[in-house]
Parts: structure tokens; C-alpha cells; sequence
């Protein structure tokens, strides 16, 4: 068991670049899941997938956010024509049953 | 709507003292679970212990357990023996369902602090 791993760790852009975020969740896990978390706060559903469903979508996530899990398997998280308030980490968990288990997270700087 | 308050920004404790970090949720739901996190510095969130609602008993988790009170919406983390190690940032978090997702909501977060 690998764990959730999330690529890039890092990642440094401009505003208005477009940025993409893979995770890769526990195998066998069905469920996914994206959160932002800011400096000193909790972290904030974002949205879900079921397998390869997109089931739940928060109202953070704007119009310039998608995300996708083709074939139920990794997920990525674009954010288009990125803004200065979208620095945050962007953490990525998974589960089989009642316990998400999260990845290292991508901490996003945009300057 | 759900809710989870962590009233205790930082604590500290010396080492292999006790420590008691504090949280409270609302919600209107019978059936959900509650969990406690643990995020050190710069390292990934790590689930330490969780509590089903439908529970009396109390969960633990070797130094680790919970005083839950379900009428009052309590959910408190009591760390025992504590350790150089447990420094770190907690959440509470409270798992709810809706449209078929689990979402957890997260508290704001306790720093806690280990003196030697």
C-alpha cells in the first residue's frame, strides 16, 4: 500500500496560467476527493468522484476549476486562468468505506 | 448546516503530560461519524482516531481517545503520555452524506505544542 500521492508537490505560476494537479489515490479505493486548505485553516470540500463519477461539486469551485477521473483511477485538477486567491494547498483523498486518507497535497504559490 | 468549532487555536503540554483538545459540531443528523486529524509540519493529514454516532462507548486509539456527547455535540481528543511527536496541527472533522458523497467538514484547527 502505496498511500495517496499527489503530483507536483509544488508548483509556482503567474496568474492567469493554467495549472493541472494529478492524484493518485489508495488502488482499491472507489472514492475521491479534492480539498483546498488555506494557511491556518481546515481543509474545504471541494468535490467528489465516485469511480468515474462526478458526484458533488462545491460552490468554491468556480467555473475556472474541473476536475476529472477517467476511468476511476487517477484524478486531475485543472484550474484555468489561475488568480492570486487561488494560493492554497490542494489536498487529495480517498476511501473505501468511512475513512478518507489523504495525500501530500500541492501547495500552489500564484504570483 | 454542519458546523465544527475548535475554540483552542494552540495548546501546549509538557511532555508525557496529558492534553485535552476540545471540539464542537452542529448538525441536525442521527447518523454520521467524527473524526480526529493530524497534520504535523509540512507533512500529510493523518487520520488518528473516529467515532460513530450511533456509538455510546467511547473510541481509543492506544494514547489516543475521545470523550463524545452526543447531546451536547461534543467531541473532545484527550492525548495521553504525550510525546515530542504529537506536535502538530488537529482537526476534528464530521462526516456527513449528502447526494450520495461524503463530505467531511473540518474544524479551524488546534496547534499543539510539546515542551520537553
Amino acid at each position: 500500500d502505496t498511500g495517496v500521492s499527489q503530483d507536483p508537490r509544488h508548483k509556482i505560476t503567474k496568474r492567469g496560467q493554467n495549472v493541472t494537479f494529478r492524484c493518485d489515490p489508495i488502488s482499491e479505493h472507489n472514492r475521491l476527493y479534492w480539498y483546498r486548505q488555506t494557511l491556518g485553516q481546515g481543509p474545504e470540500f471541494l468535490t467528489y468522484f465516485q469511480n468515474e463519477a462526478q458526484l458533488e461539486k462545491s460552490r468554491l469551485l468556480s467555473d475556472r476549476f474541473s476536475a476529472e477521473r477517467p476511468k476511476g483511477s487517477f484524478s486531475t485538477l485543472e484550474i484555468q486562468r489561475t488568480e492570486q486567491g487561488d494560493s492554497a494547498m490542494y489536498l487529495c483523498a480517498s476511501s473505501l468505506f468511512s475513512e478518507q486518507y489523504f495525500g501530500p497535497g500541492t501547495r500552489l504559490t500564484v504570483t | 448546516a454542519q458546523t465544527v468549532t475548535q475554540s483552542q487555536p494552540e495548546m501546549s503540554v509538557q511532555e508525557a503530560e496529558t492534553v485535552t483538545l476540545s471540539c464542537t459540531y452542529d448538525t441536525s443528523e442521527s447518523d454520521y461519524y467524527l473524526f480526529w486529524y493530524k497534520q504535523p509540519p509540512s507533512r500529510q493529514m493523518i487520520l488518528v482516531i473516529r467515532q460513530e454516532a450511533y456509538k455510546q462507548q467511547n473510541a481509543t486509539e492506544n494514547r489516543f481517545s475521545v470523550n463524545f456527547q452526543k447531546a451536547a455535540k461534543s467531541f473532545s481528543l484527550k492525548i495521553s503520555d504525550s510525546q515530542l511527536g504529537d506536535a502538530a496541527m488537529y482537526f476534528c472533522a464530521y462526516r456527513y452524506i449528502i447526494q450520495g458523497a461524503q463530505k467531511l467538514v473540518f474544524g479551524q484547527g488546534t496547534r499543539l505544542t510539546i515542551n520537553p
